[in-house]
């Protein structure tokens, strides 16, 4: 059975740091392409960044280049998200995704940043 | 506002047949393939077509995809109260160099 479970978020200030990690088993982390897609309160789906297999390729959305930073451990089996400098703007529920098509979806962890 | 624009909201009766489009550009659907995902309230996203019209294992055959040029849509045949739920479709920008989202579409089966 596949997989992905998000761990790491929390209430920060604004301004503050915050790593997210997403744990992923059931498929073969190692050769799929994985993202983290984020969804505001009430809002819709936005893609924030995505890292190619073996790490030697990451894009992100405008609005966090210079802030957030994608990495992966394929040794274990795991994706991150650090995330600074935050604002309020960055109040969402974060998924990672990964698999062909993003097939495979983690449950999301809420970060709220808020003083 | 989404670079990918979506009908923010449709409706339809059981058994019905329902369609959701989304428009974009030549530098995202018009040369890359389309994603439609189905949200149910308070869930995480699923796949529900991948390349522009592929259905994964498990989706029934009821949703299907198609795209002509710089639009994209999503048909869902024989309506079923379990199909209300939010629809996004997804591709890559060339120019942006991102994945970009529609703004969503929320079905409501009345």
């Amino acid at each position: 059975e596949v997989q992905l479970v998000e761990s790491g978020g929390a209430l920060v200030q604004p301004g503050g740091s915050l790593r997210l990690s997403c744990a992923a088993s059931g498929f073969t982390f190692s050769s799929s392409w994985m993202t983290w897609v984020r969804q505001a309160p009430g809002k819709g789906l936005e893609w924030v960044a995505n890292i190619k297999q073996d790490g030697s390729e990451k894009y992100y959305v405008d609005s966090v280049k210079g802030r957030f930073t994608i990495s992966r451990d394929n040794a274990k089996n795991s994706l991150y998200l650090q995330m600074n400098s935050l604002r309020a703007e960055d109040t969402a529920v974060y998924y990672c995704a990964g698999g062909s098509g993003w097939g495979y979806w983690g449950q999301g962890t809420l970060v709220t940043v808020s003083s | 506002q989404s670079v990918l624009t979506q009908p923010p909201s449709t409706s339809g009766t059981p058994g019905q047949r329902v369609t959701i489009s989304c428009s974009g550009s030549s530098s995202n659907i018009g040369g890359n393939s389309v994603y439609w995902y189905q949200q149910l309230p308070g869930t995480a996203p699923k796949l529900l077509i991948y390349r522009d019209n592929q259905r994964p294992s498990g989706v029934p055959d009821r949703f299907s995809g198609s795209k002509s040029g710089t639009s994209a849509s999503l048909a869902i045949s024989g309506l079923r109260s379990e199909d209300e739920a939010d629809y996004y479709c997804a591709t890559w920008d060339d120019s942006l160099s991102g994945w970009v989202f529609g703004g969503g579409t929320k079905l409501t089966v009345l």
